[in-house]
């Protein structure tokens, strides 16, 4: 499976907006970005997803380089219940796993 | 949107019992269901996946007998984990996927955490 790399942590202030980044230097051709987020003692939560061109939903956007070796979630205005560890995924069309690396821990303050 | 339920939410036993954890899709048909263990400031370790009415798939180095993964109906995946021992001790995940929008990403459960004395 592809892999992606993530920093361990970043801090965001609160209304201001934040950059995740993602390096994904082995993505194939089929390979769609995916984003999951994990506030504490839950369940992962779809954030957003896409393949070539960048996409918008009502929690973030996803802005994808053009050559697709990496990506960066926005969230707009973070809030405090953004603090969360966001994870970036690699899903290849061929098949339904999540392999699940150590993600980002977004700290946001008030 | 998409909900996914687990019960229970958390289970305390003694060393040698058996556990289940249901997993539910209410409110859509879950084709396939996944199954996760995370233990403390970990990752998600994926477990196992499960297509309805089939024999569920382990990963590498996850005993089957161990835990025994039922994915009987297009609603509900169950995960027994039997002659639990304290290092089963962890947060369980289930996801579920289903087919059309509820297909192109995976919806998952508020886990069960499980603590084995």
């Amino acid at each position: 499976d592809a892999k992606t790399t993530q920093p361990n942590s970043m801090e965001s202030n609160e209304e201001e907006p934040v950059h995740l980044p993602c390096n994904h230097s082995t993505i194939s051709g089929t390979d769609y970005i995916h984003w999951y987020r994990q506030l504490p003692s839950q369940g992962p939560e779809y954030v957003i997803h896409g393949l070539t061109s960048n996409v918008n939903n009502r929690m973030a956007s996803l802005a994808i380089a053009e050559d697709r070796k990496s990506s960066t979630l926005i969230l707009h205005r973070a809030t405090l219940r953004d603090a969360a560890v966001y994870y970036c995924i690699l899903v290849s069309y061929n098949t339904d796993k999540l392999i699940f690396g150590t993600g980002t821990r977004l700290q946001v303050f008030p | 949107g998409a909900v996914v339920s687990q019960h229970p939410s958390r289970v305390i036993c003694k060393s040698g019992t058996s556990v289940k954890i249901e997993c539910r899709s209410l409110d859509f048909q879950a084709t396939t269901m996944f199954w996760y263990r995370q233990f403390p400031k970990q990752s998600l370790m994926l477990m196992a996946t499960s297509n309805e009415g089939s024999k569920a798939t382990y990963e590498q180095g996850v005993e089957k007998d161990k835990f025994l993964i039922n994915h009987a109906s297009l609603t509900l995946s169950t995960l027994t984990v039997t002659s639990a021992h304290p290092e089963d001790s962890s947060f369980y995940i289930c996801s579920a996927k289903g087919r059309g929008a509820v297909g192109e990403t995976q919806y998952f459960g508020p886990g069960t955490r499980l603590l084995v004395l």
